[in-house]
């Protein structure tokens, strides 16, 4: 079945240091691929997504390569803010057959002044 | 242009007792889905819509969960009877169409909160 690995969290980092949150993926088919974010309070949004490979999606300063070969989506910024504490979710849709979303569990990211 | 909108936010029951939660989908959206989130994980499909009908419902506990898309706009989930591992955040959302490959972006409501217990 499809699956999605994530880093464990939470992470915490000072701002305008760098981010990679790491994502690795399982798939049947050629997946499409998501980073979604959940400010406190709010709901999921969409922050960027890939539907083949070696696209880039970006968004925000945030930025993710879909790599085939290494099964991966990381997640980056090259200098994080406040305002980007979150939660961050990586995501697929397999396509083949089935248009679920398969999330990850999630890493907790909080930047600190 | 208006966002998925949910309601109740938050809810308390009891074990045994029913609930039943709402969604209002983006105007002109034709897909709508139904997550169950637990705490400290990622959200988990449980029925998807294409108007108003079913597309996937595999992972839907079919004994105590229902839900329907009348009309192919607002859609209600049920449970009936609640158990305490039910105590999960219920997101809805909602997407254009489902794409040649899923790959439409999907657009979620703030959630219901359920407490059972």
């Amino acid at each position: 079945g499809n699956s999605v690995t994530q880093m464990e969290g939470p992470v915490t980092l000072s701002e305008e240091a760098f981010l990679t949150i790491n994502c690795t993926y399982t798939a049947t088919g050629y997946p499409s691929l998501f980073w979604y974010v959940q400010y406190p309070g709010e709901g999921l949004q969409l922050l960027l997504k890939a539907t083949k490979a070696d696209d880039k999606g970006s968004n925000k300063g945030f930025e993710a390569t879909y790599r085939k070969e290494t099964t991966s989506f990381h997640l980056e910024k090259g200098s994080v803010q406040v305002s980007d504490s979150a939660v961050y979710f990586c995501a697929l849709v397999s396509g083949a057959g089935s248009y679920q979303l398969t999330f990850g569990k999630g890493t907790k990211l909080s930047v600190i002044p | 242009e208006a966002g998925v909108a949910q309601s109740p936010r938050y809810k308390i029951i009891e074990k045994r007792q029913s609930v039943a939660f709402w969604c209002n989908p983006i105007s002109g959206h034709a897909t709508l889905y139904w997550y169950q989130q637990i705490l400290g994980q990622g959200p988990k499909l449980l029925i998807q819509f294409q108007n108003n009908g079913v597309v996937d419902d595999s992972q839907l506990p079919k004994d105590r969960f229902s839900a329907e898309r009348l009309k192919g706009v607002d859609s209600t989930l049920k449970i009936q009877p609640a158990k305490l591992e039910d105590s999960a955040v219920y997101l809805c959302a909602s997407s254009l169409d489902l794409g040649d490959r899923g790959q439409e972006t999907q657009y979620f409501g703030p959630g219901t909160r359920l407490l059972v217990l």
